[in-house]
C-alpha cells in the first residue's frame, strides 16, 4: 500500500493550463476506474473536485478535468485562477482500502 | 445537509491511547460509509481505515493493523476512532469523511480534529 506518486509542485500564470500526474500501479490506478481528487486550502478540510476518474461533483467548474491511462491518473486545471492556488490529493480505490497521493502544491504565479 | 461534527483537540502521551469520535447528521447514519484520514503537520492525507456503519465491518491501512480500531454507535449516529500505542509521529489533524459505498469517492468532511503527542 505505497502511496501514489505526485510532483512535488507545479505552477502556471492566471489563464493557463496545468496537468497533475499521479502515479500508482495495477492494484490500483489501473486497477479501478476510481480516482478522485482534492483540492485543500491551508487549515481547511479536503474538498473532492473529481471522483470516478472523470466526473464532476455539483458546484465545482468544469474548468477542472480528469483522465487516466493506464497506471497514472491526471488532473488538468484550465483557465487557471488565483484561488486555484491550493494542495491537490489524488486518492485511488485499491480492493478494501484507499490509496492517496503524497499531494501537489498548485502555485498560481 | 450532511454534517460530520468531530470532538475536541487532544493532548496525549507517548504510549497512551486517543478516541476521536465523529457525529453524523443529515442523512441515514447506516446509509454511508466511514472513513478515517489523517494529516500530519505539513504533511499529505493518509487514509486510515473505512467502517460500514450498518453492520460495523471494517478495513485498515497495514500501517495501522494492530493499533487502530474503528467501532460506532448507531444509537447516536456517532463513528469513533481509537489509535493506540500514541508516539510523537501520531500527531496529527484526524478527519472523519463518508462515502456512499466501500468503493466509491469520499465527499462529505469533518472539520479535523487534533492530536498532539507529546512527553
Amino acid at each position: 500500500q505505497s502511496a501514489l506518486t505526485q510532483p512535488r509542485s507545479v505552477s502556471g500564470s492566471p489563464g493557463q493550463s496545468v496537468t497533475i500526474s499521479c502515479t500508482g500501479t495495477s492494484s490500483d490506478v489501473g486497477g479501478y476506474n476510481y480516482v478522485s481528487w482534492y483540492q485543500q486550502h491551508p487549515g481547511k478540510a479536503p474538498k473532492l473536485i473529481i471522483y470516478d476518474v472523470s466526473e464532476w461533483p455539483s458546484g465545482v467548474p468544469d474548468r477542472f478535468s480528469g483522465s487516466k491511462s493506464g497506471n497514472t491518473a491526471s488532473l488538468t486545471i484550465s483557465g487557471l485562477q488565483a484561488e486555484d492556488e491550493a494542495d491537490y490529493y489524488c486518492c485511488s480505490y485499491a480492493g478494501s482500502v484507499r490509496v492517496f497521493g503524497g499531494g501537489t502544491k498548485l502555485t498560481v504565479l | 445537509q450532511v454534517q460530520l461534527v468531530q470532538s475536541g483537540a487532544e493532548v496525549k502521551k507517548p504510549g497512551a491511547s486517543v478516541e476521536v469520535s465523529c457525529k453524523a447528521s443529515g442523512y441515514t447514519f447506516t446509509n454511508y460509509y466511514m472513513h478515517w484520514v489523517r494529516q500530519a503537520p505539513g504533511q499529505g492525507l493518509e487514509w486510515m481505515g473505512i467502517i460500514n456503519p450498518s453492520g460495523g465491518t471494517t478495513s485498515y491501512a497495514q500501517k495501522f493493523q494492530g493499533r487502530v480500531t474503528m467501532t460506532r454507535d448507531t444509537s447516536t449516529s456517532t463513528v469513533y476512532m481509537d489509535l493506540s500505542s500514541l508516539r510523537s509521529e501520531d500527531t496529527a489533524v484526524y478527519y472523519c469523511a463518508s462515502s456512499s459505498t466501500w468503493s466509491a469517492k469520499i465527499d462529505y468532511w469533518g472539520q479535523g480534529t487534533l492530536v498532539t503527542v507529546s512527553s
